[in-house]
């Protein structure tokens, strides 16, 4: 299974953009990195998917770089209804198991 | 749509009792999976079942046991209850591999 390691925590304000970024050195060739948020009291949603290089949604970017041994989840322009913890997963698409390993996330405070 | 549900959603148990947490989506999803989630902490799987049918353990099902029932249902019973237990569990489901949804949780207590 692919470790993943994250920051702890993470602070800031109204309106910046915000980076976090997520190690994973043994990132298998078919493994997806994928991203979760999870506010409290509720489970875990998910946020964004990708392989390589960039992908975009509506709520987030998501950047790898050509090595693949780290990823980094951009929310840009925050508000206070982000604070939550978010969680980067590592997986295969095709195995049940590989893609279910959350690891304790990154907890981000806005502050207004 | 429902997606994921979960009951119950609070429960208080005392030491050595027993109860079944039940899951059910609406999504046709093969895949079914509980986690457990204690405070400040991430979430860890208890169980999981590829399919209708199958069912693994995952990282932490010492005091578990689980059931599909059918491809809607799985349920994870708690035969003797302990506090080291005490926890809020997540049941949710997926497509294999791909996005997994949660339910809302339950918030457990062993006393």
């Amino acid at each position: 299974l692919a470790k993943t390691t994250q920051p702890i925590s993470m602070d800031s304000y109204e309106g910046q953009e915000v980076n976090i970024t997520c190690s994973h050195n043994n990132i298998a060739t078919n493994d997806y990195i994928t991203w979760y948020q999870q506010f409290p009291s509720q489970g875990p949603r998910f946020i964004i998917q990708g392989y390589k290089t960039k992908v975009t949604n509506e709520v987030a970017s998501l950047f790898i770089p050509a090595d693949r041994k780290s990823s980094t989840l951009s929310l840009p322009r925050v508000s206070l209804s982000d604070t939550a913890v978010y969680y980067c997963l590592v997986g295969v698409l095709d195995t049940v198991r590989r893609a279910l390993t959350f690891g304790s996330g990154t907890r981000l405070q806005v502050q207004p | 749509n429902a997606g994921v549900t979960q009951t119950p959603k609070f429960q208080v148990l005392k030491t050595g009792q027993s109860m079944t947490l039940q899951c059910a989506q609406d999504m046709n999803h093969n895949s079914m999976y509980w986690y457990r989630q204690d405070p400040g902490m991430g979430l860890r799987l208890i169980y999981y079942s590829a399919s209708e049918g199958t069912t693994d353990k995952g990282e932490v099902p010492n005091g578990y046991n689980v059931s599909r029932l059918n491809k809607r249902e799985f349920s994870l019973r708690l035969e003797s209850a302990a506090p080291s237990q005490t926890s809020v569990y997540f049941c949710a489901s997926s497509v294999p591999g791909n996005t997994i949804y949660f339910g809302e949780g339950s918030w457990l207590t062993v006393v």
